[in-house]
């Protein structure tokens, strides 16, 4: 069973900054099967990134995704007021726990 | 573009069966296109997988719930379904269903998602 580890648990950034998530695999994966989600109070999560690189449909190209083996990254260019939120990766059958993004 | 609601009871006694429906609409659900899956979260927690059935009736289960679960399709309404037996307090969260997407194993269309609470 893979377990997926998020870091950090909260990133405090303002709007405008960078920000970085990382998820780490306990074994190497296949970076075809790697998704990223983005889940705001009261809402379901939204597909963002899926095979770790390619964007979903509609999501701004200041989401990117990136790594391979057991390390995979989140990125967000600049944070936006909307994009303060809960961030998940995906692989198979196991989500990370989450990094929260806020102001 | 596939739009997925979920229904059923808001409330489960303890020790009974918690019945959910997927109704999908904007797509057959009997496509070889997509396979289901049922997705859970615990108040203030994060997401857990609880299973998915693929267009072939193949299901797999989390190892950690498979004893209790059962997903299945319904091809003439269109509809998944969930079934949790012998629920406890733990079973208590918002119940999403989704589409997943098989040449990924990524969810990409979800449900709004329905709270259920285990309660006596």
């Amino acid at each position: 069973e893979i377990v997926l580890t998020q870091s950090p648990g909260t990133l405090s950034l303002s709007p405008g900054e960078r920000a970085t998530l990382s998820c780490r695999a306990g074994q190497s994966v296949s970076s075809s099967y790697v998704a990223w989600y983005q889940q705001k109070v009261g809402q379901a999560p939204r597909l963002l990134i899926y095979g770790a690189f390619s964007r979903a449909t509609g999501i701004p190209d200041r989401f990117s995704g990136s790594g391979s083996g057991t390390d995979f990254t989140l990125t967000i260019s600049r944070l936006e007021p909307e994009d303060f939120a809960v961030y998940y990766c995906q692989y198979d059958g196991a989500f990370g726990q989450g990094t929260k993004v806020e102001i | 573009q596939l739009q997925l609601q979920e229904s059923g009871p808001g409330l489960v006694k303890p020790s009974e069966t918690l019945s959910l429906t997927c109704a999908v609409s904007g797509g057959s659900i009997s496509s070889s296109h997509y396979h289901w899956a049922w997705i859970r979260q615990p108040p203030g927690k994060g997401l857990e997988w609880i299973g998915s059935i693929y267009y072939s009736g193949t299901t797999y289960y989390n190892a950690s719930l498979k004893s209790r679960v059962i997903i299945s399709v319904d091809t003439s309404k269109n509809q998944f379904s969930l079934k949790v037996t012998s629920v406890t307090a733990a079973d208590t969260a918002v119940y999403y269903c989704a589409s997943l997407h098989g040449g990924g194993n990524y969810f990409d269309f979800w449900g709004q998602g329905t709270l259920v609470t285990v309660s006596s």
